[in-house]
């Protein structure tokens, strides 16, 4: 069965701070793609990376930068530097082998993320 | 490009009646969800629809619930009649599946409240 844990609900840091959001999965397939949403206060989704599972290499945007780890299943997401805007609730999602056929994913329950000045 | 549209951005209704929501994909993407999202059930995958067939609607929450998908530029979601619970946010995705980009393009929601 596939599944996304995200066992941070609610993560509060001062500005500046470093901060990682977890990001667990579960699947059998050996092909899979996972993904990072942010939503911020005013409600919409914005797509943040896309990894496939062929992929290990770790990626960074700016202040963005995320661990793939195969071996304990994760796909750790760390904010360097946090600033007051990053504060939104951040999905994990997954989606695989057959589920690729029509790009259905499978959503964690989201980490609320308050960066205070 | 535009993105996925929705409209109504904003409704309020009366218990038991019925509410449309309709949504309009990205051109050229050919697969299309249906999410509610809840404080108490975080995002919840109601339905989606590949080429305009509906591929699983077991997300559906009760036959109050429907969805359509008459061509590949619009859907809309039903529910008659409506309920007080039933008040969440609504968004629409799209995404083009086989091209090996696989994001899902979010529309920007439609906020239902039931009184």
């Amino acid at each position: 069965a596939q599944k996304v844990t995200q066992a941070q609900t609610e993560i509060s840091v001062v500005e500046k701070e470093d901060v990682t959001l977890d990001c667990v999965y579960e699947t059998r397939d050996t092909t899979y793609y996972l993904f990072w949403y942010k939503q911020p206060p005013s409600g919409e989704l914005v797509f943040l990376i896309r990894r496939n599972s062929f992929d290990e290499q770790n990626e960074i945007s700016g202040r963005y930068s995320w661990n793939f780890q195969k071996s304990t299943s994760s796909f750790n997401f760390t904010i360097t530097a946090s600033q007051v805007v990053d504060s939104a609730v951040y999905f994990c999602a997954l989606s695989d082998w057959w589920a690729l056929c029509f790009n259905k994913f499978y959503f964690g329950s989201g980490t609320k993320l308050n960066v205070k000045p | 490009d535009a993105g996925v549209i929705q409209s109504p951005r904003h409704e309020v209704t009366e218990m038991g009646q019925e509410v449309t929501l309709r949504c309009k994909p990205i051109s050229g993407h050919n697969s299309l969800f249906w999410y509610r999202q809840t404080m108490m059930r975080g995002l919840e995958l109601l339905i989606y629809f590949n080429n305009n067939v509906p591929i699983d609607d077991s997300g559906m929450p009760e036959d109050r619930f429907s969805a359509k998908m008459p061509n590949a530029s619009f859907s809309t979601l039903k529910i008659q009649p409506s309920e007080p619970r039933d008040s969440a946010v609504y968004f629409c995705a799209s995404s083009r599946p086989g091209t090996g980009q696989g994001e899902q393009f979010f529309g920007p929601g439609t906020r239902l409240t039931v009184l």
